[in-house]
């Protein structure tokens, strides 16, 4: 069975700071990664995702992650962070095939806290 | 649609009553999946649908759960004889494509309270 450890439940960085977010999965396959953010009140958005090819893949509002089989990481990044972009993270690994087919495992997830 | 829409956002219940929360998807998304939002669980895998068939509801937690799909559109989840620990928020999802390798898209969900 899949799942995903995202060893952080929360971070703190000052406005303008770097920022990576970890994620480890543990998946039998090739697997179909996933970050998405989820604001206060509200659903959660993709923020990118990764199945194949170039294993650093680039998503909206500026972040992006590497996937790294050696280490089944997949940790999302992000060079100077806004205060918009608090909210909480939420890492996922997608099933493929039998009838698990398309069903998402998600991590405990990591609040990130920005500071001005 | 333009985007999945929920309703209602917030329920609040009585225990032991039933509750029937709604979800509607992107038009033409044939995949539909339920998923359960609580504190200290993350995000709890429920149900999918492909069409109005429910090939994997192997996360509805007791058979006080129930779901189901009409038209390849609208779903609807039903929890009979609601309880306290049934409190969460209840998102769902839709994707034009099953596998997985494809995101979702999420609806902003249902805030269900039950006292």
């Amino acid at each position: 069975a899949q799942s995903v450890t995202q060893p952080d439940i929360h971070i703190t960085v000052s406005e303008g700071a770097s920022l990576e977010l970890r994620c480890n999965y543990s998946y039998g396959a090739t697997p179909y990664l996933f970050w998405y953010v989820q604001s206060p009140g509200q659903g959660l958005q993709l923020l990118l995702k990764y199945f194949s090819g170039d294993t650093l893949v680039q998503g909206i509002k500026g972040f992006e992650a590497e996937f790294k089989r050696s280490q089944s990481s997949f940790n999302l990044r992000k060079p100077s962070v806004h205060w918009s972009d608090a909210a909480e993270y939420f890492c996922a690994v997608g099933a493929d095939g039998g009838t698990s087919y398309g069903k998402l495992t998600f991590g405990q997830g990591t609040i990130l806290t920005v500071h001005p | 649609g333009a985007g999945v829409s929920q309703s209602p956002s917030n329920k609040v219940t009585e225990k032991g009553k039933d509750v029937e929360l709604r979800c509607d998807p992107i038009s033409g998304h044939t995949a539909l999946y339920w998923y359960r939002q609580s504190l200290g669980q993350g995000l709890e895998f429920l149900i999918y649908f492909q069409g109005n068939s429910a090939p994997d509801k192997s996360g509805l937690p007791s058979d006080r759960f129930s779901a189901e799909r009409t038209g390849g559109s609208v779903s609807t989840l039903t929890i009979q004889r609601t309880q306290q620990e049934d409190s969460a928020v209840y998102l769902c999802a839709s994707s034009a494509r099953t596998g997985g390798n494809h995101g979702y898209t999420f609806g902003s969900g249902t805030r269900l309270t039950v006292v």
